[in-house]
């Protein structure tokens, strides 16, 4: 596909389930970002991935979440044990290695629902 | 963690109007800026990027502003049109591209 693809677009869940969501970036694309956004803030960083390595995690808030991205390509972000205050939209971003920008290319994003 | 922009105020202008939004920033070792557009029901897109050794950069129709001794960004679109209503937030690097942080954006409303 042309750009970031992002599934599933919503989710709804229960407090307490364990949720996935998946990011495809643009091919070719080895840095992968989540970040996170609450309604009316901006998007808050999560992970970074260069490859198939975390090069940065440190914005996930706690050991609940975690995010593999283990050929290079799709990432996949985990919650386990889902919380109310996890509800937000979560954005998946890639960007070529090499670059003369910071531009970051977002997908539509999943948006969570914890009940 | 960093402290950029404001809580999500609205501007509302006339089509054709000049448009500004500002943005403060908190971190001084910041080297790197960029705006993005935020439509409804879709991710960021970028619009303009600024480095901390420039104060100004202009694009296509909209003017980036950078002051490094009050921490101020600013975003000038010209003739606003209908299609630039959108949240749009700033962003701030100080890790090579590695790490954003973002604003809480700036809601345009523009008025045929």
């Amino acid at each position: 596909g042309a750009g970031v693809s992002q599934t599933p677009s919503n989710k709804v869940t229960e407090k307490g389930k364990y949720v996935e969501l998946r990011c495809d970036p643009i091919s070719g694309h080895t840095a992968l970002y989540w970040y996170r956004q609450s309604l009316g803030q901006g998007p808050e960083f999560l992970i970074y991935f260069q490859g198939t390595g975390a090069a940065d995690d440190s914005g996930l808030p706690n050991d609940r979440f975690f995010a593999v991205r283990p050929e290079g390509s799709v990432s996949t972000l985990k919650i386990q044990r889902t919380e109310r205050g996890d509800s937000a939209v979560y954005l998946c971003a890639s960007s070529p290695s090499s670059r003369a920008t910071g531009e970051l290319f977002f997908g539509e994003g999943s948006r969570l629902t914890v009940l | 963690g960093e402290s950029v922009g404001l809580h999500l105020p609205t501007l509302s202008v006339q089509e054709g109007d000049n448009s500004i939004i500002n943005c403060a920033y908190s971190n001084s070792a910041s080297d790197y800026f960029i705006w993005y557009k935020q439509e409804s029901g879709k991710g960021p897109q970028f619009i303009i990027d600024i480095r901390s050794n420039m104060d100004k950069r202009q694009g296509q129709r909209v003017t980036v502003l950078l002051n490094k001794t009050v921490k101020h960004l600013s975003l000038q679109i010209a003739a606003t049109q209908p299609g630039d209503s959108a949240v749009y937030f700033c962003a701030e690097n100080v890790d090579n591209f590695n790490k954003f942080y973002f604003g809480s954006g700036t809601k345009l409303n523009v008025k045929p």
